[in-house]
């Protein structure tokens, strides 16, 4: 079945460590993103690329950093410059051409708790 | 960038009944698309229902419909014969190509047995 992976579903960090969400789809989409969910916050865009060694940031994209060395691949390590790191994250995908209706397709989101 | 407004935070519906959840969208594009996705307590994000600007007719998926107002920036969703698996928070989500990608903040619905 295609679709989109995201790994660790929780993730426990402590303050000052770096952590990688992983995300992976077989979709053969060309975009990907990330957003982070806080409550009353709707879903805000820290990262995206549309083709492989390419990404830009998105509207909170400080103390975030992202690669995209294979099209399947979209990791995002939330660093110790995060300073509010707890949060629920969500990846998602899109295809760039045609038929490009711009529907997002989602993996099932990270929860990141920072002690 | 485009904004977009879902003016309700939380609702609630009875069973059985009509709900509609409004968003408005700030654009000066002319094609683009407009989509509401649902994340029930399990938070995985489902696609709703779908709109192309250039079409005219409101979309409809069995229980779930949209009114789109183009001129007005509008579109609402309308869930009729609510469920209990209908609980989720609601999301407006506007796009022009992939990478205008424009979410609402969400409205949380409530179905009441």
């Amino acid at each position: 079945d295609g679709g989109i992976t995201q790994s660790p579903k929780y993730l426990f960090r402590k303050e000052g460590q770096n952590v990688t969400l992983s995300c992976e789809q077989n979709l053969n989409h060309d975009a990907m993103y990330w957003y982070r969910q806080d409550p009353g916050q709707g879903l805000r865009l820290i990262y995206y690329s549309q083709i492989v060694n390419d990404f830009q940031k998105g509207d909170i994209a400080e103390g975030y950093s992202v690669s995209r060395e294979k099209k399947e691949s979209f990791p995002l390590t939330v660093t110790s410059a995060q300073k509010n790191p707890t949060a629920f994250y969500l990846c998602a995908s899109s295809p760039r051409g045609p038929p490009n209706t711009g529907e997002l397709f989602f993996g099932e989101g990270s929860r990141l708790t920072v002690l | 960038a485009q904004t977009v407004t879902q003016s309700q935070p939380e609702m609630s519906v009875q069973e059985a009944e009509t709900v509609t959840l409004s968003c408005t969208y700030d654009t000066s594009e002319n094609n683009y698309y407009l989509f509401w996705y649902k994340q029930p307590p399990s938070r995985q994000m489902i696609l709703v229902i779908r709109q192309e600007a250039y079409k005219q007719q409101n979309a409809t998926e069995n229980r779930f419909s949209v009114n789109f107002q183009k001129a007005a920036k509008s579109f609402s969703l309308k869930i009729s014969d609510s469920q209990l698996g209908d609980t989720a928070m609601y999301f407006c989500l506007y796009g022009a190509g992939s990478y205008q990608l424009t979410f609402g903040k969400g409205t949380k619905l409530s179905v009441i047995p």
